[in-house]
């Protein structure tokens, strides 16, 4: 039950794109379409921003994007805003019916 | 309004026990999944149980397999974990959550220190 690997850092200008990568194996993230994606901001409790693989819940914005290739799951935020400087967190379902998260990215709008 | 409000957390010593609770209010509680969540203030999320809807079907991470036990009880509408040869390793907050995917809301956690 290795977690998942995720940069540790992603930053961009306001406005900008950017990619948070999410890397698993054929047990979890490769071998499975639940991948779900959290926000976390300091003091708060995640919440979810993507879940199996692409899908927006209601209520998040539609710059939240999320994709899968292989064994890589990513989630794109687009037109980078002050208030998504946060902590991301993947997670996915594995192969022995447990549940694994990534080490957490850190999004920064420089 | 869904609601999950843990409790049980404090200090307790190595090799110690601790019941965590959650109590679920705002939806019906007995159609879910729940797992338990932790994490080390300033460092990632890690998942520890989930339990399907009935608790016929447990699920744990090999890092508390044996020491934790995930369990609910749909007519008060709680969750529970019961933690037990506590180590230092164990100090962090925990939170219960509903479903991981689709569903998926959290409590807001509650903390446990483990240290003599």
């Amino acid at each position: 039950q290795s977690a998942l690997t995720q940069p540790a850092s992603v930053s961009g200008s306001p406005g900008q794109s950017i990619t948070i990568s999410c890397t698993g194996t054929s047990s979890d993230v490769g071998g499975y379409n639940h991948v779900s994606w959290y926000q976390q901001h300091p003091g708060e409790a995640p919440k979810l921003m993507i879940y199996d693989v692409t899908n927006r819940p209601s209520g998040v914005s539609n710059r939240f994007s999320g994709s899968k290739s292989g064994n890589t799951a990513s989630l794109t935020i687009s037109g980078l805003q002050a208030e998504d400087e946060a902590d991301y967190y993947c997670t996915s379902y594995t192969s022995s019916d447990t549940w694994v998260f990534g080490g957490g990215t850190k999004v920064t709008a420089l | 309004e869904v609601q999950l409000v843990e409790s049980g957390g404090g200090l307790v010593q190595p090799g110690g026990s601790l019941r965590l609770s959650c109590a679920a209010s705002g939806f019906t509680f007995k159609s879910y999944w729940m797992h338990w969540v932790r994490q080390v203030p300033g460092q990632g999320l890690v998942w520890l149980s989930r339990i399907n809807s009935d608790g016929s079907i447990t699920n744990y991470a090999d890092s508390v397999k044996g020491r934790f036990t995930i369990s609910r009880d749909n007519a008060k509408n709680t969750l529970y974990l019961q933690m037990n040869s506590l180590g230092a390793e164990d100090t962090a907050l925990y939170y219960c959550a509903r479903e991981m995917g689709t569903n998926n809301y959290w409590g807001q956690g509650t903390l446990v220190t483990v240290s003599s």
